[in-house]
């Protein structure tokens, strides 16, 4: 149950597109398309952003979309608003009812 | 609307034991599994547990596997996590969360544990 890797940061100015990976195992990112993205602003609890890798839930902009190629997943903002800087994370199934995050990234709107 | 509330925080030292609960309201408890996810200040989300809709079957994260049990009553729309032999690593946010699919669509605003002495 190691977690999925992702960068610790990136940046991106306002209407600029930014990508976050997810880098998992052929057991969790690589073997499912059950890759799920989380956004958390500071002192918040967590808001799913993309399910099932590529599917957005109602309300969330279309600026949000997810990809996946083997074993990596990715998260990719269009547009960049002030509002979308928070952390990220992003969560697979990894088998046996088992979830495992990534370690989080800061997205900064500079 | 659905409202996940968690209690029974607080600080405890290490070794001891600590039960956390989490109402669930606006929604039908019985037909979703649960999970508790964890957060160690200024660090990242950790899954911890997962209870099928009807309690029979769990599953643990490595850390946490023969110290910590998840629990719940569908007559009381509240899940638990019982949680023995703390370990100061095991300090975090302590969010319940309902899953639908593979996703976490509902959580709670998360209860503190400080595991110190």
């Amino acid at each position: 149950q190691s977690a999925l890797t992702q960068p610790r940061s990136v940046s991106g100015s306002p209407g600029q597109s930014v990508t976050i990976s997810c880098t998992g195992t052929s057991s969790d990112v690589g073997g499912y398309n059950y890759v799920s993205w989380y956004q958390q602003h500071p002192g918040k609890d967590p808001k799913v952003m993309i399910y099932d890798v590529n599917k957005r839930p109602s309300g969330v902009p279309d600026r949000f979309s997810g990809s996946k190629s083997g074993n990596t997943a990715s998260l990719t903002i269009s547009g960049l608003q002030a509002e979308d800087e928070a952390d990220y994370y992003c969560c697979s199934y990894a088998g046996s009812y088992i979830l495992i995050f990534g370690g989080g990234t800061k997205l900064t709107v500079v | 609307q659905v409202q996940l509330e968690e209690s029974g925080g607080g600080v405890v030292q290490p070794g001891r034991s600590l039960r956390l609960s989490c109402a669930a309201s606006g929604f039908t408890f019985n037909n979703f599994a649960m999970h508790w996810v964890r957060q160690a200040p200024g660090k990242g989300l950790e899954w911890v547990a997962f209870i099928s809709y009807d309690g029979g079957n769990k599953y643990y994260a490595d850390s946490v596997e023969g110290r910590f049990t998840i629990s719940r009553d569908n007559s009381k729309n509240t899940l638990y996590l019982q949680m023995n032999s703390l370990r100061p690593e095991d300090t975090a946010v302590y969010y319940c969360a309902r899953i639908r699919g593979w996703l976490f669509d509902y959580w709670g605003q998360g209860t503190l544990v400080t595991v110190s002495s």
